[in-house]
């Protein structure tokens, strides 16, 4: 059974970055398939995709996102990270990280999320 | 960005009855979209996938339909353990965008 754990500060200042890791049990974040994928949810709102990582390193991040965010995979710890610069209070949610993955079917390829970390609660405030 | 558009946002429903959630893309995503299941406090979780594939463990009440821009979840005997928020999610093209959720609540 994969499992994924989020850490990271639970407060971070406006201004600062933001730097979140999940770390994943019972799998590899090196193996191909799979997207190594950060969510989070505003408080009491839905669901915002923030981005992913591949295991080769290659990454799409949200274009609402973009110019403030990194993610980064480190093979021999089996975790992969996010950086989010510039925090705000519109920053404050829940930060989960997930496991999209790609199955192989016959017609094509199927995808989907089947493992998610508990989440964790980042509030911006001084 | 492809925009999933959720109805109803929320709903009033009884233990048994049929309960159905339309999620429309503002553009044809074939067949690449997911439901997923959120419980207060708890991550989501997968329910269909492929827009009718059930997942592992899934009762069978749950059901997906639709494809292009028109999907369907529906639950055939709603039970006390499917109150929750269901989302709709979009695994056709990047950035993966989710619809705004719909709230079953207890009638």
């Amino acid at each position: 059974q994969v499992q994924l754990q989020e850490a990271g500060p639970g407060l971070v200042k406006p201004s600062q970055t933001l730097s979140l890791t999940c770390t994943v049990s019972g799998g590899s974040v090196n193996s191909g398939g799979y997207y190594w994928t950060w969510i989070r949810q505003h408080p009491a709102k839905g669901l915002e995709w923030i981005g992913y990582i591949y295991h080769s390193g290659s990454t799409y991040y949200n274009p609402s996102l973009k110019s403030r965010l990194t993610m980064s995979i480190d093979t021999s710890k089996n975790q992969f990270s996010l950086n989010l610069s510039s925090m705000t209070a519109a920053d404050t949610a829940v930060y989960y990280c997930a496991r999209e993955v790609r199955d192989y079917s016959g017609s094509g390829s199927d995808y989907y999320i089947d493992f998610w970390g508990q989440g964790t609660l980042v509030t911006v405030s001084s | 960005d492809i925009q999933m558009t959720q109805s109803p946002s929320s709903l009033s429903a009884s233990v048994g009855d049929r309960v159905t959630i339309t999620c429309r893309a503002s553009q044809g995503i074939r067949s690449d979209l997911g439901w997923y299941q959120q419980k207060p406090g708890k991550a989501p979780k997968r329910l269909i996938y492929a827009a009718y594939i059930l997942g592992s463990g899934v009762p069978s009440r749950f059901s997906g339909s639709g494809s292009g821009t028109e999907f369907t979840l529906t639950i055939s005997s709603l039970q006390p353990e499917d109150f929750a928020t269901y989302y709709c999610l979009q695994h056709n093209s990047f950035p993966r965008t989710f619809g705004q959720g719909t709230k079953v609540e207890i009638k």
